[in-house]
This record gives structure tokens, sequence and C-alpha cells, in this order.
């Protein structure tokens, strides 16, 4: 089964660049990688997805190594406004192994601090 | 702009009672998600439907129920709600051709069943 491990929690600084790093050691060949933000009380929110190599809009950047087991988040000079729970997500068969889905995995609690 | 609405912010039920969260999307997405979320547990998903009066179970349907009658809304049905079912219940939609594409939440139904 496809699935995601992030860390648990970071602490970054007003002003720093923050690289939040998903591992997804069994991704499926035609797999997207695709990162969410949530503030409390809030659904999640898309940030940025890709394939491969790098990708880059205007809120962050998603770096894809070639054999695509892992993906790095990059946030350029976080604010206050950043802290947020950030989610990878890579596909996976269903329960009843049908359809192709989505599975979110347990997030990185981001704090940026004064 | 797309927007998910779902029925309740904030839902009380009883031990027993038969709970009905709705959820409506105004995008003519096909696939629609129900998701629950517990604390350090992430976004898990119940139940997918990637169109209408169609249904796949995901990583934890048990307990729960769904319908699709209509393409742009999604009922979760507790048929017997117990404690344990508390929790924070998010849906989402997409459009159809690849669950990948980048879903859109409401704000979520925060359960207390006592």
């Amino acid at each position: 089964l496809a699935k995601t491990t992030q860390p648990i929690s970071m602490d970054s600084y007003e002003g720093q660049e923050v690289n939040i790093t998903c591992s997804h050691n069994n991704i499926a060949t035609n797999d997207y990688i695709t990162w969410y933000q949530q503030f409390p009380s809030q659904g999640p929110r898309f940030i940025i997805q890709g394939y491969k190599t790098k990708v880059t809009n205007e809120v962050a950047s998603l770096f894809i190594p070639a054999d695509r087991k892992s993906s790095t988040l990059s946030l350029p000079r976080v604010s206050l406004s950043d802290t947020a729970v950030y989610y990878c997500l890579v596909g996976d068969f269903g329960a009843s192994g049908g359809s192709y889905i989505p599975t979110f995995g347990r997030g990185t609690s981001l704090i940026v601090h004064p | 702009d797309v927007k998910v609405t779902q029925s309740s912010r904030y839902l009380v039920k009883r031990t027993g009672e038969k709970v009905f969260l709705e959820c409506v999307q105004d995008m003519d997405h096909e696939n629609m998600f129900w998701y629950r979320q517990d604390p350090g547990l992430g976004l898990r998903l119940i139940y997918f439907s990637y169109d209408v009066k169609m249904k796949e179970k995901g990583d934890i349907p048990e307990g729960y129920s769904v319908s699709r009658e209509k393409k742009e809304r999604f009922s979760l049905i507790l048929e017997s709600a117990s404690t344990n079912q508390t929790s924070m219940y998010l849906c989402a939609s997409n459009k159809g051709g690849l669950a990948v594409y980048e879903q859109y939440f409401g704000p979520g139904t925060r359960l207390t069943v006592t």
C-alpha cells in the first residue's frame, strides 16, 4: 500500500525557509504527489502537486528526486500565517481494491515563531 | 469560486441516534469524499463516490453508510451513533478522471456523540 511518512512537527521563525520532507517508498509509477495546508477549524487547502523534478507556484516549491520515493515541500520566507498542518498525499487503492484514491497521512504541524 | 458546504458546523447527538451529515458542492464535480479527522491521526477516508449512486469504501467505512442521489449532494449516515464516532467530519469534491486531482473541502462538521 502506498503510504506517506512525515515529521509530526516542525518549528521555524519568521523569514526563514522551511522544508518539509515526505517519504512515499511505494509510490506507483503513474502517481502524483500532492500537498495540502490546513488551518485550525478549516478544511485542507490544496498547495501544490507534482510528478517529478521541481514544481513551483506562488506559494511553494515541490522537489521530487528521480526515484520519487520522497518529496520536499519548500516554503520560502515563512510568516506567522504559515502556521498550519501540512499534508503530503499519494494515491492508493481503496479498501475494496477498486478506484485509485488519494491517501492523507498524519501531517506535519508547522509552528512559525516571531 | 468552488464551494463545498456542509449542513452543520457543530452537531450533538445521543448514542443510538441515526445521524445524517449533508454535503453539497456547486462545481459539477464527479467525485465526492467523506473523511473523518481525529487528533494525531490525520484525515482518514470513510467513503468515496465517483458518480451518482456509485460509492466505494475508504479506509474506515465500518459504522457508516453514504447516499448520492444527485450529483451535487453526498450524504454520510451514521445508522446508530456511538461515542467513538465523535470526530470532525470533512466533505470534499473534485473533478472526475483522476481522484488525485485537487480536492475542495468544506468547513467540516464537528460531531459529538454523548
